[in-house]
């Protein structure tokens, strides 16, 4: 079965500097991969998500993410943080043709003045 | 596009009373839901499957009989917390895929559960 381990569960950055939140990936067959944005007491909402193509993938508020089948690794980025990126974020893999979707332990995100 | 709603997003009850939580995919039909448990601080956790018109596959671990789940139809997936405990207070997320899988999953805003 696929799983995910999420490196660092807090990381804090000052406003304006570089975003990296770790996630590793184990899976028998080709990902499906993504990344979550939960603000507290809400649901999760698509960051990201990489399915098949180009391994760059740009998702919203400034996200990336690489996938990086050597390193079976989907790292997420950001050039630039926000106050309004903290939150806490969750990688997450699911296997082609699978229902089902696992998710790492998160990472809390804070942005420092 | 792709919206789920939860319904309701906070409940308070008493202890051996029991909740239904609902999950409805406004804009688009859900084969398939899913129902995770949101510890404070920490990660989701799969409960159970729920695909429409059949029953539910429950992860290891969790009672079915004590977290009832019916997709009814191809909108709407209710959890019932049958006589809630204390233990069972948590945060309580829905997802849905749609008819067109791809890969993704829409998530309800969730239902805090606090059971005095």
């Amino acid at each position: 079965a696929q799983s995910v381990t999420q490196l660092g569960s807090h990381v804090s950055v000052s406003e304006g500097a570089l975003v990296l939140l770790r996630c590793n990936y184990s899976s028998s067959v080709p990902p499906y991969l993504f990344w979550y944005v939960q603000y507290p007491n809400q649901g999760l909402q698509l960051l990201l998500k990489y399915t098949t193509g180009a391994t760059l993938v740009k998702g919203i508020n400034g996200f990336e993410a690489e996938f990086k089948k050597s390193e079976t690794s989907f790292h997420l980025t950001k050039p630039s943080a926000h106050m309004s990126d903290a939150a806490e974020y969750f990688c997450a893999v699911s296997e082609r043709g699978n229902n089902d979707m696992r998710f790492g332990a998160g990472t809390r995100l804070t942005v420092k003045p | 596009g792709a919206v789920v709603s939860q319904h309701p997003s906070r409940v308070i009850c008493k202890s051996g009373t029991s909740v239904k939580i609902e999950c409805r995919s406004l804009d688009f039909q859900a084969t398939t839901m899913f129902w995770y448990r949101q510890f404070p601080k920490k990660s989701l956790m799969l409960m159970a499957t729920s695909n429409e018109g059949s029953k539910a596959t429950y992860e290891q671990g969790v009672e079915k009989d004590k977290f009832l789940i019916n997709h009814a139809s191809l909108t709407l997936s209710t959890l019932t917390v049958t006589s809630a405990h204390p233990e069972d207070s948590s945060f309580y997320i829905c997802s849905a895929r749609g008819l067109t899988n791809t890969g993704e999953l829409f998530f309800g805003e969730g239902s805090r559960l606090t059971v005095l």
